[in-house]
């Protein structure tokens, strides 16, 4: 199986902040890439796939990079809705495989 | 607008079977793919399997012998039975549609504890 290695874990930040989320997969991947978005007591929300291509309804301070194997989840201007668990998901080969999650709290 | 919401039994004895349905409403299991994910303590994730829109599955290797993903059409519903469950099965389970490997939308989870 693919292993996604998200970093960090945790991320302290404050709203108005920039920041970013890392993603590496053990092997190429492509662009084959998505991003989830985990708030308690609600669905989880698809925030990016393909590596960079935000879902409809995604805010556009939210963006997607890389391919290969390193890809970055970035959130410019930090609202108070973002604080949430961040889970990257390589789609490029079966099965499926995700990353262990990064969440970010309000500083 | 697509909704999902699993139910089932929130606790499980061990070597017995863990059964959950999805409750599916906006759009039709006939068309897609369906799947089910967990998550367990500790937030690891893990992609359990699909069901098609033509009623094939696909299940991950880790789980090939034990799991089952069936349907009802009529309801709009598809389930989940895992067998032989021990306590490293404790999770909250996830029904999610599938487009490409891509979950599109997802249902709020049931946590399923496996204890005696």
């Amino acid at each position: 199986d693919v292993q996604m290695t998200q970093s960090p874990s945790y991320l302290a930040a404050s709203p108005g902040e920039s920041v970013s989320i890392s993603c590496k997969a053990s092997k190429s991947i492509s662009n084959n890439l998505a991003w989830y978005q985990e708030k308690p007591g609600k669905a989880n929300k698809l925030l990016i796939h393909s590596g960079s291509t935000l879902q409809s309804g995604t805010p556009s301070r939210f963006s997607g990079s890389g391919s290969g194997t390193d890809f970055t989840l970035t959130i410019r201007s930090l609202e108070f809705e973002d604080f949430a668990v961040y889970y990257c998901q390589q789609y490029n080969e079966y099965p499926p495989t995700f990353g262990a999650g990064t969440k970010l709290e309000l500083k | 607008e697509v909704q999902l919401q699993e139910s089932g039994p929130g606790l499980v004895k061990p070597s017995q079977s863990l059964s959950l349905t999805c409750s599916v409403t906006g759009y039709s299991i006939t068309s897609n793919y369906w799947g089910w994910i967990r998550k367990f303590p500790g937030n690891k994730m893990e992609w359990m399997g699909y069901i098609s829109y033509s009623g094939s599955t696909s299940y991950n290797p880790s789980l090939k012998s034990r799991i089952s993903i069936t349907r009802d059409t009529s309801k709009n519903q598809f389930f989940l039975q895992l067998n032989s469950v021990t306590t490293e099965d404790t999770a909250t389970y996830y029904c999610a549609s599938q487009i490409r490997r891509v979950f599109a939308y997802w249902g709020q989870g049931t946590l399923v504890t496996v204890s005696s």
